[in-house]
Order: C-alpha cells, then structure tokens, then sequence
C-alpha cells in the first residue's frame, strides 16, 4: 500500500490558464474526495466520488472546476480560466468507509 | 451555514502539561465527528472519530475527545503531551446523510521540550 499520490505536487501557471491534477488513490478504496486547503484554513470540501459516479460537489465551487473519475480508479481536477483566487492546496484523500487517507496535495500558484 | 470553529488557532505548552483543543459546530442535525492532525512535513491522519455511542473516545497516541451534543462540541485532550505531538490539529464534521466533510481552521499545537 503506496498510500494515496497526487501529481504534480507544485504548479505554477499564469491567470487565464487550465490545468489538471491528478490523484491516484489507494486502490481498494471506492470513495474518493477532493479539498482545497488555503493558508490558515482548513480544508475545504470541493467534491466525492463513489467509484465513478460524483455524488456531491460544493455550492461553492464555480463552473470553472470539474472533476472526473472515468474508471472508478484514479481522479482528475481541472480548473479552466485560472484567477490568482485559485492559489492553493489542493488535497485529494480517498477510504474504504469513514477514514479518510489524505495524500500529500497539489500547490497551485497562479501569477 | 454549516461551520466548524476552532478558537484556539496556536497552542505552546511544555512537555507533560495537559491538553484541550475546542472544537464547535453548527448543525442541528446528526454528524459524525473526526480530529485530524498533521506533523511536520507530513500528511494530513485520523487521529479519532465519533459516529454514536459513548460520548467519549479514544483515539491513537494517548487522545480522546468528548462529545457533547447539548454545547455542539467535539474537544480534544490529552493528558500529558510530548513534544513529538508538535502538530497542526483539525476538528471536522461531516453531516449525517452527506458526503460533505466540514473542518475547522486548525489549531497549530508547538510542545516544547
């Protein structure tokens, strides 16, 4: 057991790009989360998924955010139209039931 | 709005002195509730968690946390802390029938040796 990965683990890119993480979770675990966690906050709930199907996603998170996970297996986030606003954390975690393993997160900087 | 507060936001205390960790929320239907922490250079871990029961729970390195449902409250204690529990610590609350996990800001725990 690997634990749960996350790529790239920093990127940096200019306002008005698109990028995409990627989390790889641990691979028995059928729940997979995303968060995104800003400086002296804590995370923040941004989507779930039940093997393939997105079952909740945040009021808060714009049109400018999807996730997918076509498999049911590893999970991709993408932000289009990045805004400096976007700058943070990004944490993926994933469990069997109630326990959530978190992986080591996404820094996103947005100049 | 749903929301977790956690007011004491840096704790400093020596090694072997008492701990207590507030954690407030608000909802006023059934949650389970979960401390989290993360050391140093680490990854966020469960550090306890309660769904029903007995109010009180142990959870791994010496931790418990009481529940109080009447004061919407989850804290955290530890008898006597070491300075290996140096760490940031987060209290979160995931409303019964949701997938929504809702944490608080953190409270970042120094022990000094």
């Amino acid at each position: 057991d690997t634990g749960v990965s996350q790529d790239p683990r920093h990127k940096i890119t200019k306002r008005g790009q698109n990028v995409t993480f990627r989390c790889d979770p641990i691979s028995e675990h059928n729940r997979l989360y995303w968060y995104r966690q800003t400086l002296g906050q804590g995370p923040e709930f941004l989507t779930y998924f039940q093997n393939e199907a997105q079952l909740e996603k945040s009021r808060l998170l714009s049109d400018r955010f999807s996730a997918e996970r076509p498999k049911g297996s590893f999970s991709t986030l993408e932000i289009q139209r990045t805004e400096q606003g976007d700058s943070a954390m990004y944490l993926c975690a994933s469990s069997e039931v109630d326990t959530q393993y978190f992986g080591p997160g996404t820094r996103l900087t947005v100049l | 709005a749903q929301s977790v507060s956690q007011h004491n936001h840096h704790v400093i205390l020596s090694e072997a002195a008492s701990l207590e960790l507030g954690c407030n929320y608000s909802y006023g239907g059934t949650v389970n509730l979960f401390w989290y922490v993360q050391y140093p250079g680490q990854h966020l871990q469960l550090l306890l968690k309660y769904f029903s029961g007995d109010p009180l729970v142990k959870g791994i390195k010496g931790f418990e946390a009481e529940f109080i449902k009447s004061k919407f409250s989850f804290n955290l204690r530890k008898p006597s802390v070491q300075w290996s529990d140096t760490a940031e610590y987060f209290c979160a609350v995931n409303p019964s029938g949701t997938y929504k996990y809702i944490f608080g800001t953190g409270t970042r725990l120094k022990v000094l040796a």
